[in-house]
């Protein structure tokens, strides 16, 4: 069990510019979810899927943002056409079914910076 | 709405000495409570969380929590602190909604430890 693993760690991109982020979840955890994280800020909930399905999105995932998770492993998290607000760590986390008080756990998030 | 309160944003404390953190979580329902820690630049690791049972939880680290149902607390304590817990720590609230059991986090505090 490596845990959750994210890539890349670190993105510096200019305003406008598409970027794709990837997370891995600890193998046969069901459940996956992205989280934004920005500067003093405690983590808040964009996305989740339960394997392959995406269950619910959050308001804060506006129509430049699309998450993915094909054959219910990895996930992508694409945001196009950046913004400077976009800014922030973006955190993925999993559990493995998705009960209720599971433990949800994290990789070390990719930090986005737009310029 | 789920939210969470964590009432100090920046808290000072000597190596050796207790520290207690505070959380308040507004939820309607039972909650399912959670302590993270996150170092910089890192993502976030379970200390506790409770769901049932025993109001005094016992976390890793030498850490543990006191769920208090009449006062809407979840305060975090440690009786020692070392240089080693300097750390943001975030309180967050499970919140089943249709099935997602996102978690909504306080803003966390940041903890500073002066030798």
């Amino acid at each position: 069990d490596t845990g959750v693993s994210q890539d890349p760690r670190h993105k510096i991109t200019k305003r406008g510019q598409n970027v794709t982020f990837r997370c891995d979840p600890i193998s046969e955890h069901n459940r996956l979810y992205w989280y934004r994280q920005t500067l003093g800020q405690g983590p808040e909930f964009l996305t989740y899927f339960q394997n392959e399905a995406q269950l619910e999105k959050s308001r804060l995932l506006s129509d430049r943002f699309s998450a993915e998770r094909p054959k219910g492993s990895f996930s992508t998290l694409e945001i196009q056409r950046t913004e400077q607000g976009d800014s922030a760590m973006y955190l993925c986390a999993s559990s493995e079914r998705g009960g209720r008080g599971e433990t949800q756990y994290f990789g070390p998030g990719t930090r986005l910076l737009v310029l | 709405a789920q939210s969470v309160t964590q009432p100090d944003i920046h808290i000072t404390v000597s190596e050796g000495a207790s520290l207690e953190l505070r959380c308040n979580y507004s939820y309607g329902a039972t909650p399912y409570l959670f302590w993270y820690v996150q170092s910089p630049g890192q993502g976030l690791q379970l200390l506790l969380k409770y769901f049932s049972g025993d109001t005094l939880v016992q976390g890793i680290k030498g850490f543990e929590a006191e769920f208090k149902r009449s006062q809407s607390s979840f305060n975090l304590r440690k009786p020692s602190v070392h240089w080693s817990d300097a750390a943001e720590y975030f309180c967050a609230v499970g919140a089943p909604q249709g099935g997602s059991e996102k978690l909504v986090f306080g803003k966390g505090t940041k903890l500073t430890v002066n030798p």
